[in-house]
């Protein structure tokens, strides 16, 4: 089955600057990747997601990237602000049915 | 539109009893699946219904079952409880596609 694997576990920031995440996946027929962020005691929440046919989307300070080659999507956030503090799950699917997750960034950003 | 609600919100339960946990997805949403999220394992695909027929299964064990009724609300079921089923159960709704799966608050299992 589909096997994602996300990096890093944590990742602590500066306030004002970016923040990448990375994951990778197994399956090569995986042609929709979301990006959630949980924040503690909530839901996850869709912030992002790409198709396959897509390289790059945007959206404000959120950017996710595709390289289906290498078969790896990573999520950017740029001007980072304390209220970004989260954990970020990528996910993966070639059906739409089932998402497979990543085990998640904690994103700390300070003040 | 009303987000995805789940019912109840936390649940105890004993080793051995069984519990029914629902879903009410977003209005016109068809897709209804169901997640495991535990700090161990993170967040495991259950199984996914649409148009109240299960579509894809994810790898647990025969305790885990569910349904879909016509207005697309969806139940789960967890027979003979163990203390290893004590998680946060998430269900999500989607349009027919799947594309943009909207998580509801989850169900705290506590089993004890």
């Amino acid at each position: 089955g589909e096997n994602v694997e996300q990096h890093p576990s944590t990742l602590s920031v500066q306030e004002g600057d970016s923040a990448v995440i990375k994951c990778t996946y197994s399956d090569s027929a995986s042609n929709y990747f979301p990006w959630y962020k949980q924040e503690l005691g909530k839901r996850p929440q869709l912030i992002i997601d790409i198709r396959s046919n897509v390289g790059e989307k945007k959206d404000q300070r959120i950017a996710v990237t595709l390289n289906k080659t290498a078969k790896h999507f990573s999520l950017h956030i740029t001007e980072t602000q304390p209220e970004d503090s989260a954990v970020y799950f990528c996910a993966a699917s070639n059906s739409g049915y089932a998402l497979n997750f990543g085990k998640g960034t904690s994103l700390l950003v300070t003040p | 539109k009303a987000g995805v609600t789940q019912t109840p919100r936390y649940l105890i339960k004993t080793r051995g009893q069984q519990v029914t946990l629902s879903c009410s997805p977003i209005s016109g949403h068809r897709s209804v699946s169901w997640y495991q999220q535990t700090p161990g394992q993170g967040l495991q695909f259950l199984f996914e219904y649409f148009s109240e027929t299960q579509r894809n299964k994810g790898n647990f064990p025969g305790r885990f079952s569910g349904r879909q009724f016509s207005n697309s609300r969806s139940e789960m079921n967890v027979s003979t409880l163990e203390l290893g089923d004590s998680a946060l159960y998430l269900c999500a709704s989607s349009s027919s596609t799947g594309d943009g799966k909207y998580f509801g608050p989850g169900t705290r299992l506590t089993v004890t």
